[in-house]
């Protein structure tokens, strides 16, 4: 179970703050990825990396960013143009490249901006 | 890109009854199906997947069956628990994975 982190698990920040989530994975998978949960809505693919110093747009990218410096490590930024930011945040990993493997979750961070 | 559609958004069953949960998706080259259990709480968690050269899996009380025609995919929960409760996804993937708004299932004792 403590093959992927994420800290803190919750987070509190005031609007027009910058904002930056931490995952860490010790499992040596190349894949890591970065969801948006809100209810009823499921899981969104904000950013996803299948490399080290490489990394893609999901499809809710905007008002986000990551980096992918270390293979352990995708943090993510939740900028002050990110419109809607209060949500449910949770990252995961994956061994292959592509996404037809098993994704091991993050125990998430909730985040609420006031 | 790919769209995942699920069914029902909320499932009431007695203790011991079936459960069955759908999902449609609309790329044809997807080629991977997992679906992740997720408890009140905590981290979505893969209870079962198929590949798209598999029409069936089972696994124990569980399965999941596909129709690559049809482009549609079910899972099936036998002799339902209270410990089934839960928000179950079902996902497609190719290069990367969508998944469906999840089904909230209540197993009531």
């Amino acid at each position: 179970d403590g093959g992927i982190t994420q800290s803190p698990k919750y987070l509190f920040r005031k609007e027009g703050q910058n904002v930056t989530l931490s995952c860490e994975q010790n499992l040596n998978h190349d894949a890591m990825y970065w969801y948006r949960q809100d209810p009823g809505q499921g899981l969104r693919l904000i950013y996803y990396s299948q490399i080290v110093n490489d990394f893609q747009k999901g499809d809710i990218a905007e008002g986000y960013s990551v980096s992918r410096e270390k293979k352990e490590s995708f943090p993510l930024t939740v900028t002050s143009a990110q419109k809607n930011p209060t949500a449910f945040y949770l990252c995961a990993s994956s061994s292959g490249v592509g996404a037809t493997y098993e994704q091991y979750f993050g125990p998430g961070t909730r985040l609420t901006v006031t | 890109g790919e769209n995942v559609e699920q069914h029902p958004s909320t499932l009431s069953v007695q203790e011991g009854d079936s459960a069955v949960i759908k999902c449609t998706y609309s790329d044809s080259a997807s080629n991977y199906f997992p679906w992740y259990k997720q408890e009140l709480g905590k981290r979505p968690q893969l209870i079962i997947d198929i590949r798209s050269n598999v029409g069936e899996k089972k696994d124990q009380r569980i399965a999941v069956t596909l129709n690559k025609t049809a482009k549609h995919f079910s899972l099936h929960i036998t002799e339902t628990q209270p410990e089934d409760s839960a928000v179950y996804f079902c996902a497609a993937s190719t290069n990367d994975m969508r998944f469906g708004a999840g089904t909230r299932l209540t197993v009531k004792p």
